[in-house]
């Protein structure tokens, strides 16, 4: 059975720095690309970044990019994601998805519970 | 970068049809996956690539992708369909980054 399991969520102050991972399980994580996905309270779902599966390739959303950075330990089946400069708009519950088929363009099969991350003094 | 636009909401009876349309410049060239995501809970994968279902997933649900427009239909709508939905693309001209439309609100009667 296909298993992701975030954590390291939690409260932290503005211009604070915060570090996500992402266990998996069940299934070949070095065949896959993953991604990150949040979704502020109340609102929609926001592709963050991902990242191929030899860590070689990795893509950002924006309003990220110079703050965040996505990275992937294959030996031990985790995903992180470490998030620097933190903003009250970066409050969220970041969820972490798996890209099917081994390819980058791909629908997110399978997602974690979700972690939330709160911004705020 | 690139925009996919959904309604906000939309009501069905149970038993009808509920139609979600997600709206993109050119939408047709890409393919578009469903998300189904219930209060609390992570999403979950309903269609993919325009029309294909995941198993697991009832028939009741399908999809289409033409022009501008891409639409998620559930036949014979049940209490349990009540969520959100999200579409999403992948915008390959913008490295490789992931869209998701606003998302629509399903409301059973």
């Amino acid at each position: 059975e296909v298993q992701l399991v975030e954590s390291g969520g939690g409260l932290v102050q503005p211009g604070g720095s915060l570090r996500l991972s992402c266990a998996a399980s069940g299934f070949t994580f070095s065949s896959y690309w993953m991604s990150w996905v949040r979704q502020a309270p109340g609102k929609g779902l926001e592709w963050v970044a991902n990242i191929k599966q030899d860590g070689s390739e990795k893509y950002y959303v924006d309003s990220v990019k110079g703050r965040f950075t996505i990275s992937r330990d294959n030996a031990k089946n985790s995903l992180y994601l470490q998030m620097n400069s933190l903003r009250a708009e970066d409050t969220a519950v970041y969820y972490c998805a798996r890209a099917g088929f081994g390819v980058v363009i791909a629908p997110f099969d399978y997602w974690g519970q979700g972690t939330l991350v709160t911004v705020s003094s | 970068s690139y925009v996919l636009t959904q309604p906000p909401s939309v009501s069905v009876a149970p038993g009808k049809t509920a139609r979600i349309t997600c709206g993109g410049n050119n939408i047709g060239s890409k393919s578009v996956h469903w998300y189904q995501q219930k209060p609390g809970q992570a999403p979950v994968l309903v269609i993919y690539y325009d029309s294909d279902r995941p198993s697991g997933i009832p028939e009741r649900f399908s999809g289409s992708n033409s022009g501008n427009t891409a639409t998620l239909t559930i036949s014979r709508v049940e209490a349990g369909d009540e969520a959100d939905y999200y579409c999403q693309v992948w915008d390959s001209s913008s490295d490789h980054q992931a869209v998701f439309g606003g998302g629509t609100k399903l409301t059973v009667l």
